[in-house]
């Protein structure tokens, strides 16, 4: 069975600072990994997704994401924090067959003027 | 592409009540998934549909939950007999059988038991 481990549950940061959103996944198969993100009282919009392709993935709004199969990572940076990143963030694995997906509890962002 | 809508947005019901939510997934999509997400927490898996065929339930799912997809367009979500722990976001995703596992989720349709 597939898993997610999300580090932090809230991250705070300035903006223009890095974001980092740690993702560690537990897999026996090559998984297919996502980060989606969620605005208040809204549904999950996907940020980008790892398919065995290459292991640098580039998502929307300036994020992008590590997929390191060493460390069993998938974390999710962007150079310089906006207002707007302020959300929840989820990681997610899929299995290669169902699709169906297990998620992270999520971590928080919290952007400092 | 419209995206996937779920309808209603809000439902407020007394326990005891039956309620039914819709979702209609993005028209090129065989897949459609139901996950629950309380309060601080990732959304978790429920059911999901490829066509019209159900293929998977949760254990999560109990006996109270019923989902369908007729004709393999929109899906519905029903739960009887609610109790307050049903209170929760529903959302519906829905993904190419073609595509590597990608979801698009609707909006939710946000659930209180009282």
């Amino acid at each position: 069975a597939q898993s997610v481990t999300q580090l932090g549950s809230h991250v705070s940061v300035s903006e223009g600072a890095l974001v980092l959103l740690r993702c560690n996944y537990s897999s026996s198969v090559p998984p297919y990994l996502f980060w989606y993100v969620q605005y208040p009282n809204q549904g999950l919009q996907l940020l980008l997704k790892y398919t065995s392709a290459a292991t640098l993935v580039k998502g929307i709004n300036g994020f992008e994401a590590e997929f390191k199969k060493s460390e069993t990572s998938f974390h999710l940076t962007k150079p310089s924090a906006h207002m707007s990143d302020a959300a929840e963030y989820f990681c997610a694995v899929s299995g290669s067959n169902d699709y169906k997906l297990s998620f992270g509890a999520g971590t928080t962002v919290t952007v400092r003027a | 592409d419209t995206g996937v809508s779920q309808n209603p947005r809000h439902k407020i019901t007394k326990r005891g009540q039956n309620v039914t939510f819709r979702c209609d997934p993005i028209s090129e999509h065989n897949r459609l998934y139901w996950y629950r997400q309380t309060l601080g927490q990732g959304p978790e898996f429920l059911t999901y549909f490829q066509n019209e065929a159900q293929l998977e339930k949760s254990r999560l799912l109990s006996d109270r939950f019923s989902a369908e997809r007729p004709k393999g367009s929109f899906s519905t979500l029903e739960i009887q007999r609610t109790e307050q722990g049903d209170s929760a976001m529903y959302l519906c995703a829905s993904g190419p059988s073609q595509g590597r596992g990608e979801q698009y989720f609707g909006p939710g349709t946000r659930l209180t038991v009282t």
